[in-house]
């Protein structure tokens, strides 16, 4: 079964900067990839979606990226703010929707 | 509208209570999933359902039972739930069963099995 695993666990980063989360998956043939941001005890809020034809896509401040051949994908975040403050999530969907373990952002005014 | 939405927000009850979760969209999306989340864990997908049909069903006990009354409508039947059954309980949509389709979710429902 397909495998999601995402490093690091947790972050933490002065305003301003600028970061990268990464997201790995075992299974090369997924339909997409799908970027979650969820705020403690909330839903999750879509991000991005990423084809498996496609390379990578923006919105924002927001760019993520998706190498299907290594099995990796990252979510960079320019310019961080607090609002960003949140679990970050990566999704791979092959015969199902497969979750990583998230990586818990905390930006610092 | 780009809601899915659920009540209640939040559900406490006893272990011999049967309740029931809802979740609804009006996006047109013929594919809602239940997914089930603990806290510090990511979501773990329960049940599948496409064009109002259950077409996955992750092993999940029979206490929790689907149901899709039309196209827009799922909900989640609770009866006789164990303590470690207490989770955020997310649904969520695409316009066709998975592949390459964005899943939209909604806030969740809290639960607490006492």
């Amino acid at each position: 079964k397909q495998e999601v695993t995402q490093i690091p666990a947790a972050l933490s980063v002065p305003e301003g900067e600028n970061l990268v989360l990464n997201c790995s998956f075992t299974d090369s043939a997924i339909y997409n990839l799908q970027w979650f941001r969820q705020d403690p005890g909330k839903g999750l809020t879509s991000l991005l979606l990423i084809q498996s034809s496609q390379r990578e896509q923006t919105s924002g401040r927001l760019n993520a990226s998706l190498d299907k051949s290594s099995g990796r994908s990252t979510l960079y975040i320019a310019a961080s703010q607090p609002g960003d403050s949140a679990t970050y999530l990566c999704a791979g969907t092959l015969n199902d929707m497969r979750f990583g373990a998230g990586t818990r952002l905390t930006v610092k005014p | 509208d780009t809601e899915v939405t659920q009540t209640p927000k939040h559900l406490v009850m006893g272990m011999t209570n049967k309740k029931s979760l809802k979740c609804e969209q009006h996006m047109g999306h013929r594919a809602m999933y239940w997914y089930k989340q603990k806290a510090k864990k990511p979501p773990e997908l329960m049940f599948v359902y496409s064009y109002e049909k259950l077409s996955i069903n992750e092993s999940v006990p029979s206490r929790f039972s689907p149901e899709c009354p039309n196209s827009s409508l799922l909900n989640l039947h609770l009866h006789a739930l164990q303590p470690e059954d207490s989770a955020l309980y997310l649904c969520a949509s695409s316009p066709r069963d998975l592949g390459a389709y964005e899943q939209y979710f909604g806030p969740g429902t809290r639960l607490t099995v006492t």
